[in-house]
């Protein structure tokens, strides 16, 4: 079955240390990929995305992910966290032959330490 | 930010009776979809629309509806609610332009309590 895995439901970690967020997916094709956050009693903020190209994609807020095809991941990074950066953050996976329809992961809750 | 409004943003309703959340957009996106959050399973997807009065089923559609009259609006309504349907439900829209990509946006959700 198709699906979308993310192994650490939460991290702790320091302030101005990096932090890197797993996730990986069970498909047959290499979906679209994105990484939302969600702040407490908000929305879904788009992070970044992959469709194609480079493996290596930039977003906001300093984050970065890498896609490994080998490896069906796609994990996000942060080089120095900032207190703001304290949220669940969601991966999660499409198909834009499938009306763009998105399976998530579980979600990862970080928590920065001052 | 995307132009999505979701209504209400907090319900509490009792068992049994039906509920109808709406979602508006003003992008003139063709796709919208409703999702629910629940601890521990991220976002599910419930039912979703590719145009006027097309719809189709998602994850977890057992116990609910959804009608799409106008391209801006989608209704998502729970004929009698039950308690296992106390959630966080996130309406979004997406496009799927000619030769391009594009991500959904989400709304900022509507927070039901079932009692």
């Amino acid at each position: 079955a198709q699906s979308v895995t993310q192994p650490d439901i939460h991290i702790t970690v320091s302030e101005g240390a990096s932090l890197e967020l797993r996730c990986n997916y069970s498909y047959g094709a290499t979906p679209y990929l994105f990484w939302y956050v969600q702040s407490p009693g908000q929305g879904l903020q788009l992070l970044l995305k992959y469709f194609s190209g480079d493996t290596l994609v930039q977003g906001i807020k300093g984050f970065e992910a890498e896609f490994k095809r080998s490896q069906s991941s796609f994990n996000l990074r942060k080089p120095s966290v900032h207190w703001s950066d304290a949220a669940e953050y969601f991966c999660a996976v499409g198909f834009k032959a499938a009306g763009n329809k998105l399976t998530f992961g579980g979600g990862t809750r970080v928590l920065v330490k001052p | 930010d995307a132009g999505i409004t979701q209504s209400p943003r907090h319900k509490v309703t009792e068992t049994g009776t039906p509920v109808t959340l709406r979602c508006h957009q003003t992008e003139n996106h063709r796709y919208m979809y409703w999702y629910r959050q629940d601890p521990g399973h991220g976002l599910r997807l419930i039912h979703y629309s590719y145009g006027v009065k097309d719809t189709d089923k998602g994850e977890v559609s057992d116990g609910y509806s959804v009608s799409r009259s106008k391209t801006e609006d989608f209704l998502l309504t729970l004929e009698s609610a039950t308690s296992s349907q106390t959630s966080v439900y996130f309406c979004a829209i997406s496009d799927l332009p000619r030769g391009g990509n594009t991500e959904a946006f989400f709304g900022q959700g509507t927070r039901l309590t079932v009692v």
